[in-house]
Parts: C-alpha cells; sequence; structure tokens
C-alpha cells in the first residue's frame, strides 16, 4: 500500500525566514496531496492542495511542488511569522475516487521570534 | 459555513466499555470519513462512507465500526474498549466521492480508556 515518508521531524526557524517540508510517496497511482496544519488540542487544518495534474500552487505565503516523476512534494513557507508554529502534515490519496488519505509523520514547526 | 462538528469533544471509558462517536459533515457534504490519531502511529484512515454505504476500510479489527445516515451524519462506534484504543478521533468530509475532493476535519473526539 501507499507509504509517505516526511521530512524533517522537526524544524525550527527565524521569524521571517522560509521553511521547507519534504514528502515522498510510494503509489503512483496517488493524485491529490493536500498539507494540513494541526494546532495544539485542534483537528487539522487544510492550508493547501495539489493534484496530481499540477506542478506548483500558491496561495500567499504557502506554496506546494509536486515532482511526479521523483514521486515527491514539498511545502514552502516564505516570511514565516510566529503563528505559524504548528505540526505540519502532508498527505497522499492513493485510491482514486475515494477520501483515504496516508498521512506522513508530521512535522513540528517551531518559529522563533 | 459551520465546518465539520463531532460530539462529545471529550470523554473517559473504561476498558471492555463501548463509545459511539458522532460526527455532522459540512452541509452539503455527502462523504464522510474517520481517522484515529495517537503519537505513536500518527494519522490512520478507519473508514469512508458515502450515501450510507461503507465505501473503504482502514487496517483496523472488526471492534470498530461506523454508519452514515441519509442526512449523511455518521457515527464510530469502538466495542471492548482496550487501552491502546486511547486517541483523538478525527471526523472528515468532503463534498462529493471522485479524485481530489477537498477533505475537512472536524476538531476531533478525545478518547481516553482507563
Amino acid at each position: 500500500g501507499e507509504n509517505v515518508e516526511q521530512h524533517p521531524s522537526t524544524l525550527s526557524v527565524q521569524e521571517g525566514d522560509s521553511a521547507v517540508i519534504k514528502c515522498t510517496y510510494s503509489d503512483s497511482a496517488s493524485n491529490y496531496f493536500p498539507w494540513y496544519k494541526q494546532e495544539l488540542g485542534k483537528g487539522p487544518q487544510l492550508i493547501i492542495d495539489i493534484r496530481s495534474n499540477v506542478g506548483e500552487k500558491k496561495d500567499q505565503r504557502i506554496a506546494v511542488t509536486l515532482n511526479k516523476t521523483a514521486k515527491h512534494f514539498s511545502l514552502h513557507i516564505t516570511e514565516t511569522q510566529p503563528e505559524d508554529s504548528a505540526v505540519y502534515f502532508c498527505a497522499a490519496s492513493p485510491i482514486q475516487g475515494a477520501q483515504k488519505l496516508v498521512f506522513g509523520q508530521g512535522t513540528r514547526l517551531t518559529i522563533n521570534p | 459555513k459551520a465546518g465539520v462538528t463531532q460530539t462529545p469533544r471529550y470523554l473517559i471509558k473504561t476498558r471492555g466499555q463501548q463509545v459511539t462517536l458522532s460526527c455532522s459533515p459540512i452541509s452539503g457534504h455527502r462523504s464522510v470519513s474517520w481517522y484515529q490519531q495517537t503519537p505513536g502511529q500518527g494519522l490512520q484512515f478507519l473508514f469512508e462512507y458515502f450515501s450510507e454505504t461503507q465505501r473503504n476500510k482502514g487496517n483496523f479489527p472488526g471492534r470498530f465500526s461506523g454508519r452514515q445516515f441519509s442526512n449523511s451524519r455518521s457515527e464510530m462506534n469502538v466495542s471492548t474498549l482496550e487501552l491502546g484504543d486511547s486517541a483523538l478521533y478525527l471526523c472528515a468530509s468532503s463534498l462529493n466521492v471522485g479524485s481530489g475532493n477537498t477533505i475537512y476535519f472536524g476538531e476531533g473526539s478525545w478518547l481516553t480508556v482507563v
């Protein structure tokens, strides 16, 4: 089945710097790749997603890139702010037409003021 | 527009008991899925429902079950609770089935088994 690897597990950056989180997936049939932000005591919040027919997507300070050949995708956060501190999860959807997501292990991002 | 609503938010149960968790999807959403989140195993898919039918099931024992009602609301049940069932149970909804439907999560139900 699908396996998603996420790196790094922890990331600490200075406020205003950029943060990059990387994920690789194993199932070439996966076609949908969302990113979620989870704050303490809350459920995962969708921050951006990308579909397999797109190589890059940007939403203000957040961007995601997808390399289908290499089977990896990355989250880029620019001009980081203290409120960006949270755990970030990548996920892949391996079954066509299904709502099943396979998640990475998560990255704890800390923004230092 | 209200998000995915889960009840109860917190509960404590004793080993051997059973528990039922409820989920109301975003208005108009017809697909509901459930996930278990633990520190050790991360986020794991439990099952997915659409039009009151289970479409996919994760690798969990038969003690974990669910259902969906005609109004798209969903419940999941865990019978004969074990200590290892302590987790955050998350419900998610999407508008429809089909590749790439955006999936939104609720705040979760925190289950502690003692």
